[in-house]
């Protein structure tokens, strides 16, 4: 009965390089969110998909971020040439199709840009 | 704007006693709210929700209270233990629409004294 699978848990980059996030829903979850969190702040909405559609990506910045959730496979953010300002701890979420507002989230990748 | 915010960054309770924490929110339109608790280090854990059709909402140890008229919700923790030590996030949802963003307070950090 695994929850939401996050690795790496923790993921250390220096400026320039890309940083790759996965994450597994649950089982029997088909939507996947992704939420970033700074630290002594609230988690802060990024994307929203489901298998091989993004749904909602108002919360991903313009530049530099994408997701993908396969057909076969983990979601996947990338972010591609890493600031330090993109430190920051990245927290995937899954729901069952027609409860997207019930997430329950995984353990996190904590992101250090050196 | 939108936003979901906390009253208290911090609420200190002696063991055994009863915990309220409170939320408010701005968006009219939201019609489902969640009480996250995370530990430090770990993914936020789902406690219990509610939708605007209610104002309460009991659960193990646990209750929420929803007030529309004030857009304010509250969690309420009874016979507050060590383990209940933990930061607590309200979250809402982005309107009825099922659309699948939630968002988050600032949250409140909880110290049990033992």
């Amino acid at each position: 009965n695994a929850g939401v699978m996050q690795n790496p848990r923790h993921l250390v980059r220096r400026r320039g390089q890309e940083a790759r996030l996965r994450c597994s829903p649950m089982k029997g979850h088909s939507h996947v969110y992704w939420y970033r969190q700074l630290p002594e702040e609230g988690l802060k909405f990024m994307v929203y998909l489901q298998k091989e559609n993004i749904i909602d990506e108002s919360g991903m910045p313009k530049e530099r971020f994408s997701a993908e959730f396969p057909k076969e496979g983990p979601s996947i953010l990338r972010i591609q040439q890493v600031v330090r300002g993109d430190s920051a701890a990245y927290f995937c979420a899954s729901s069952r199709a027609g409860k997207q507002e019930t997430q329950y989230f995984g353990p996190g990748t904590r992101l250090l840009v050196l | 704007g939108e936003s979901v915010g906390l009253h208290l960054p911090t609420l200190s309770v002696q063991e055994g006693d009863n915990s309220i924490i409170n939320c408010a929110y701005s968006n009219s339109a939201s019609d489902y709210f969640i009480w996250y608790k995370q530990e430090s280090g770990k993914g936020p854990q789902f406690i219990i929700d509610i939708r605007s059709n209610m104002d309460k909402r009991q659960g193990q140890r646990v209750t929420v209270l929803l007030n529309k008229t004030v857009k304010h919700l509250s969690l309420q923790i009874a016979a507050t233990q060590p383990g209940d030590s933990a930061v607590y996030f309200c979250a809402e949802n982005d309107g009825p629409s099922n659309t699948g963003k939630l968002i988050f307070g600032q949250g409140t950090t909880l110290q049990v004294k033992p």
